[in-house]
C-alpha cells in the first residue's frame, strides 16, 4: 500500500523558513517523480514543485522560484521542501504526491503551513 | 502557463441523476488531462487520467472524454458519496495547472 506522510508544517513569521518532509512507502521511491501541491484555505490547487526520481531535475512554480527548494533522499525514501522567505500568500495545506509520472496518482494527507506575525 | 477553466462553478444534482462537468484548456494539452475528487477535509483523489482512463478502484459510473482543449467528466448516476469538488489538471506542460474546481452539491 502506498503511503505518503507529510510533516514539518506549522506557524512561521513572514520572512521565516520551514522544511517540510514526506516519508514514502509502498512503492519504489527512487523510480518515482514526486510533486508538491498546495491549497490555500478555501481555495483551489496549485502545483508548487516537481522533482525527478533521481533528483537531477526539479521544476518550480513562478510563485516560489528562488525561495523554495525541492529535494529528496532516496536512501531514506523521503522528499523535502525547503521553504525560505515565506510570505502570507504561502499559507496553505501542502500535499506530497506521487507522480505517475506526470498525473498525481497518490496524495498524502497534507501538512498546514501558516505564515503570520 | 496553460489556464484551465471549469464550468459550472457549482452543479446542483439529485441523487441518481447524471452530472456533466466541463474543463477547457487555453491551448491544446492533447490527452494529458486528469480529474480529481476532493471531499471536505480530505486530500484529493485521482479519478481519471489520460482524459478517459479510470484510476484503480474508481467506479464505472465515472467517465472522462475529450482531447485537445475540451474535456468532460460524467458521473452517470450520482451516489451520496459523489458530492464533492472536482478538479481537472493538465500535465502536458509545466506548471501542471488545475482548474478552479466544480462543486457538485445535493439538489
Amino acid at each position: 500500500e502506498v503511503q505518503l506522510l507529510e510533516s514539518g508544517g506549522g506557524l512561521v513569521q513572514p520572512g521565516g523558513s520551514l522544511r517540510l518532509s514526506c516519508a514514502a512507502s509502498g512503492f519504489t521511491f527512487s523510480g518515482s517523480a514526486m510533486t508538491w501541491v498546495r491549497q490555500a484555505p478555501g481555495k483551489g490547487l496549485e502545483s508548487v514543485s516537481s522533482i525527478s526520481g533521481g533528483g537531477e531535475t526539479a521544476y518550480y512554480a513562478d510563485s516560489v522560484k528562488g525561495r523554495f527548494t525541492n529535494s529528496r533522499d532516496n536512501s531514506k525514501n523521503t522528499l523535502y521542501l525547503q521553504m525560505n522567505s515565506l510570505r502570507a500568500e504561502d499559507t496553505a495545506v501542502y500535499y506530497c504526491t506521487k507522480a505517475a509520472p506526470y498525473y498525481l496518482e497518490y496524495w498524502g494527507q497534507g501538512t498546514l503551513v501558516t505564515v503570520s506575525s | 502557463e496553460i489556464v484551465m477553466t471549469q464550468s459550472p462553478g457549482t452543479l446542483s444534482v439529485s441523487p441518481g441523476e447524471r452530472a456533466t462537468l466541463s474543463c477547457r484548456a487555453s491551448q491544446s494539452v492533447s490527452s494529458k488531462l486528469a480529474w480529481y475528487q476532493q471531499k471536505p477535509g480530505q486530500a484529493p483523489r485521482l479519478l481519471i487520467y489520460g482524459a478517459s482512463t479510470r484510476a484503480t478502484g474508481i467506479p464505472a459510473r465515472f467517465s472522462g472524454s475529450g482531447s485537445g482543449a475540451e474535456f468532460t467528466l460524467t458521473i452517470s448516476s450520482l451516489q451520496s458519496e459523489d458530492f464533492a469538488v472536482y478538479y481537472c489538471q493538465q500535465y502536458n506542460n509545466w506548471p501542471r495547472t488545475f482548474g478552479q474546481g466544480t462543486k457538485v452539491e445535493i439538489k
